[in-house]
């Protein structure tokens, strides 16, 4: 199936420093999403994108919905021990009916070392 | 909150029979749930969409005849995964999306499926 390409693969920081990551795919999508999940859970919902250019927070969490449509951005200040995880970028090519399926990325392994 | 159980956790079956995985929208009413695969340290890849009272839609590659999905009421699909085979053991994850027009789709914890 269709995937969206994340970068990077994973990632291994020391607490306290920040956190970027992003998701590109080749065609357009109309909302961005961005997933945290833990080993053997299923993904939590951090931060939904629905406009071109949106700029969006969610605590330590701040995600951008790429002005080409085809792009989303999360980045993760000040990272703590329980950030880590992995996180999944998804896509909807549309806003409702068949067009509305998600599509996963690749995912992003994130370690915070204390 | 909306919260999406999906039940069992963990299942173990011996080749050949089948088992029957739920997933409920436990505070919500939802339409249209999608059922997900996910291999070890791979991402989430869309197996079909259940809707409501009608016959599911199945991705390219998913067999509709080995993954019986029934969506028979607006808080509940099941996916069954017939005849089970070592290769279809994997973590299999339900989603529930609220409203025909929104994208936030609420996830189940996932089953673990191991076919022996």
């Amino acid at each position: 199936g269709q995937q969206l390409n994340q970068s990077p693969q994973s990632m291994f920081i020391q607490e306290g420093e920040d956190v970027s990551m992003n998701c590109t795919s080749s065609s357009i999508f109309n909302t961005w999403l961005w997933y945290k999940q833990d080993p053997g859970e299923g993904p939590v919902l951090l931060i939904a994108l629905y406009k071109a250019g949106e700029l969006t927070s969610n605590g330590r969490l701040t995600a951008q919905f790429g002005i080409t449509r085809k792009d989303s951005f999360l980045n993760i200040s000040a990272s703590i021990p329980s950030d880590v995880g992995i996180y999944f970028c998804a896509g909807s090519p549309g806003y409702g009916g068949a067009t509305n399926k998600l599509i996963f990325g690749t995912g992003t392994l994130l370690a915070v070392q204390p | 909150g909306a919260v999406v159980s999906q039940h069992p956790s963990r299942v173990i079956c011996k080749s050949g029979t089948s088992v029957k995985i739920e997933c409920r929208s436990l505070d919500f009413q939802a339409t249209t749930m999608f059922w997900y695969r996910q291999f070890p340290k791979q991402s989430l890849m869309l197996m079909a969409t259940s809707n409501e009272g009608s016959k599911a839609t199945y991705e390219q590659g998913v067999e509709k005849d080995k993954f019986l999905i029934n969506h028979a009421s607006l808080t509940l699909s099941t996916l069954t995964v017939t005849s089970a085979h070592p290769e279809d053991s994997s973590f299999y994850i339900c989603s529930a999306r609220k409203g025909a027009r929104n994208t936030e789709a609420f996830f189940g914890q996932g089953t673990r499926l191991t076919v022996v």
